[in-house]
């Protein structure tokens, strides 16, 4: 079966220090993935999509990018952090080929940023 | 645009009284809706995954149907219980994308 991980699970930064949030998905092979923000009182919103490695879409213009280093590696990066980054991030990944696949979605990481 | 929206916001019902969640969206070309449940803290659930050309579907003590060309789906839960609380969303597929609605907040009262 798949699973999905995502660390860490919660994070605390400063203002204007960068970022690394990563995922990982196991048991299946070129995964859609997919990065989203949820932010106190708002729905999720959708920040990056990836249909394979080096492959990345950017659906927000801000100051996070995102990284596929691998198959079923995804990474979230920030090299200044605003205090808007703060939220829950969440990570998700769909079944090969067409990206209107069920999403499958993992633990989040809690971001504060002070 | 694809807006969808939730009603209602927040919800508290007896154990063992049926839930009914509704989720509109504002394009009715989609692909597909999405529920999703989400405790506190955690990530999403899939719930159930209705497909453009299906009316229903079912799991469990869970039903979700839609009407594609009035924009509405809604989610039944069945004698609720206490471990039903969560906030529950509902997710439209029109493109590559999932557009979210906000949610419904539900608390199942022993």
């Amino acid at each position: 079966s798949q699973t999905i991980h995502q660390w860490p699970a919660t994070l605390v930064q400063p203002v204007g220090s960068p970022l690394s949030l990563e995922c990982t998905v196991e048991g299946t092979s070129n995964p859609n993935l997919y990065w989203y923000r949820q932010a106190a009182g708002r729905g999720l919103q959708l920040l990056f999509y990836s249909v394979g490695i080096g492959q990345i879409s950017s659906e927000v213009p801000q100051n996070l990018s995102a990284s596929r280093p691998q198959d079923r590696q995804f990474i979230l990066s920030s090299k200044k952090l605003l205090l808007s980054d703060s939220g829950f991030y969440l990570c998700a990944w769909s079944p090969t080929g067409t990206l209107i696949n069920e999403q499958f979605f993992g633990p989040g990481t809690r971001l504060t940023v002070l | 645009k694809q807006e969808v929206t939730q009603i209602p916001a927040a919800l508290s019902v007896p154990e063992g009284e049926n839930l009914v969640l509704n989720c509109s969206f504002t394009d009715s070309a989609i692909y597909n809706l999405q529920w999703f449940r989400q405790d506190p803290g955690k990530g999403l659930t899939s719930l159930l995954l209705i497909q453009s050309s299906q009316r229903e579907q079912t799991s469990g003590r869970l039903n979700a149907s839609l009407d594609k060309s009035s924009g509405r789906s809604t989610l039944y839960i069945a004698a609720s219980q206490p471990g039903d609380s969560a906030t529950y969303l509902c997710a439209v597929r029109s493109d590559y994308k999932l557009s979210f609605g906000a949610g419904t907040t539900v608390t199942v009262r022993a």
